[in-house]
């Protein structure tokens, strides 16, 4: 079972409507959470990192949510445009000096329609 | 800066032959990764390297692939020989190592298609 699970697989919104995604994750401990997006033909890129002390973080009109107890995060996206049209992915880090062993999920495709 | 690159950007082969990837990773980052993403598996690391040294290829999946990392601006990715079911994206990853930064940067990929 993949330890960090994403909801929903995919997603279609209107072109300035808010949407939320979801991450469920098991990895326990971790260092930090963070989501990545992706456009298409592109590499990942992060968007926003909490720790496992931080509740929620923004980036513009991106906002990350943390609820550390019930391994819960969101990605909230307001107002959303054409360019948010991309793949986004939620990763742990593990604890420690030099930790790489990120543990990813599969991601949730959004596609932002005019 | 120019970014972690990688080439080539799209790589068609059949089944049977050899195929190189490389990486050019952010100039003064300590670190490199390779990754491989499909859709069934979604961003699986293959093999890290730190100071050019490879500390973790248990990702690697057989004896077909193989990795190198000369010197700290380059590094390749070998498969031989290819097969269908490698058909994926390739991403290589580079970070400098921090007290307080462990973000990786991944370059654009390489997607390779295996007939």
């Amino acid at each position: 079972k993949n330890q960090v699970e994403q909801s929903p697989q995919s997603l279609i919104i209107l072109e300035g409507k808010n949407c939320t995604l979801q991450c469920n994750y098991t990895v326990s401990p971790f260092s930090n959470l963070r989501w990545y997006k992706q456009d298409t033909g592109r590499g990942p890129v992060s968007l926003t990192i909490m720790t496992f002390s931080e509740n929620t973080k923004s980036n513009g009109r991106y906002t990350a949510t943390l609820d550390a107890d019930t391994k819960q995060s969101s990605l909230h996206i307001t107002a959303s445009q054409l360019s948010d049209s991309a793949s986004y992915i939620c990763v742990v880090n593990p604890p420690g000096a030099g930790s790489y062993q990120l543990t990813f999920g599969k991601g949730t495709k959004l596609s932002v329609i005019p | 800066d120019a970014g972690v690159i990688q080439s080539p950007r799209h790589e068609v082969t059949e089944m049977g032959q050899e195929v190189t990837l490389r990486c050019k990773p952010i100039s003064g980052h300590n670190s490199l990764f390779w990754y491989r993403q499909t859709m069934m598996r979604g961003l699986e690391l293959l093999i890290y390297f730190n100071n050019n040294v490879p500390i973790d290829d248990s990702g690697m999946p057989e004896d077909r692939f193989s990795a190198k990392m000369p010197n700290a601006s380059f590094s390749t990715l070998k498969i031989q020989p290819s097969e269908p079911r490698d058909s994926a994206v390739y991403f290589c990853a580079s970070r400098r190592d921090g007290p307080s930064s462990y973000e990786q940067y991944f370059g654009p990929g390489t997607r390779l298609t295996v007939t």
